[in-house]
């Protein structure tokens, strides 16, 4: 069964702290890994895919990795802006591209 | 607009009865998704369509029903109404090909 974990649960950062997200992930079979990004609300609004060990991707204050067994979301001098919970889902190999996320990581950016 | 669009944003109903929310997309993507968004659970997969008449289940079907007569429309109807169906519902969209998804604004179902 496919499984996807995010730690911590919570996070709380005062403007300009870096810090990372992490996501664990158990697939059998790795096609793809997602990162999005949840306001209060709304529906989650895609950030990344990355799709094998080693790549890296960045937009703005936001940088993802990929390792073989977890993948980090690296926040560098966020911004109360950036306050948001963070989702991270899988797309196995075998199935029809359906995500299986994890529960989320809520950030706060306290100014 | 371009986009993904679901109907209603919120919706009351009582235990018992049928309710249908809606799910409609422009951009002809091949695949569509309906999710259960629940404290505790994160999201969780109700049913998936990878074309049109073409359905399979989730995570979590049960008391759900879909359908998929048209590629840009995918109606979830809940049969017969519970309590734990109380959620916030969201619809997604994705050409498939390891393609990034895209979610509606979400329906927020309340079940008295």
């Amino acid at each position: 069964e496919d499984q996807v974990t995010q730690s911590p649960e919570a996070l709380r950062l005062q403007e300009g702290e870096s810090s990372s997200l992490n996501c664990s992930y158990t697939v059998s079979g790795l096609r793809g890994l997602f990162w999005y990004r949840q306001d209060p609300g709304k529906g989650p609004e895609f950030l990344f895919t990355l799709y094998s060990a080693g790549e890296e991707k960045e937009k703005e204050r936001l940088k993802a990795t990929l390792t073989k067994k977890e993948s980090f979301l690296h926040i560098t001098a966020p911004k109360p802006e950036d306050s948001a919970t963070y989702l991270c889902a899988v797309t196995p190999e075998a199935g029809s591209y359906q995500l299986t996320f994890g529960k989320g990581t809520k950030l706060s950016v306290i100014p | 607009d371009a986009g993904i669009t679901q109907s209603p944003r919120y919706k009351i109903t009582e235990t018992g009865r049928q309710v249908t929310l809606m799910c409609h997309q422009t951009w002809s993507h091949s695949y569509m998704f309906w999710y259960r968004q629940d404290l505790g659970h994160g999201l969780r997969l109700i049913y998936y369509s990878a074309a049109a008449d073409i359905t399979d289940k989730g995570e979590v079907p049960d008391g759900y029903v879909v359908s998929r007569s048209k590629t840009e429309n995918f109606p979830l109807t809940l049969e017969s109404a519970t309590r734990s169906q109380t959620s916030v519902y969201f619809c997604a969209s994705n050409q498939g090909k390891n393609t990034e998804a895209f979610f509606g604004q979400g329906t927020r179902l309340t079940v008295v």
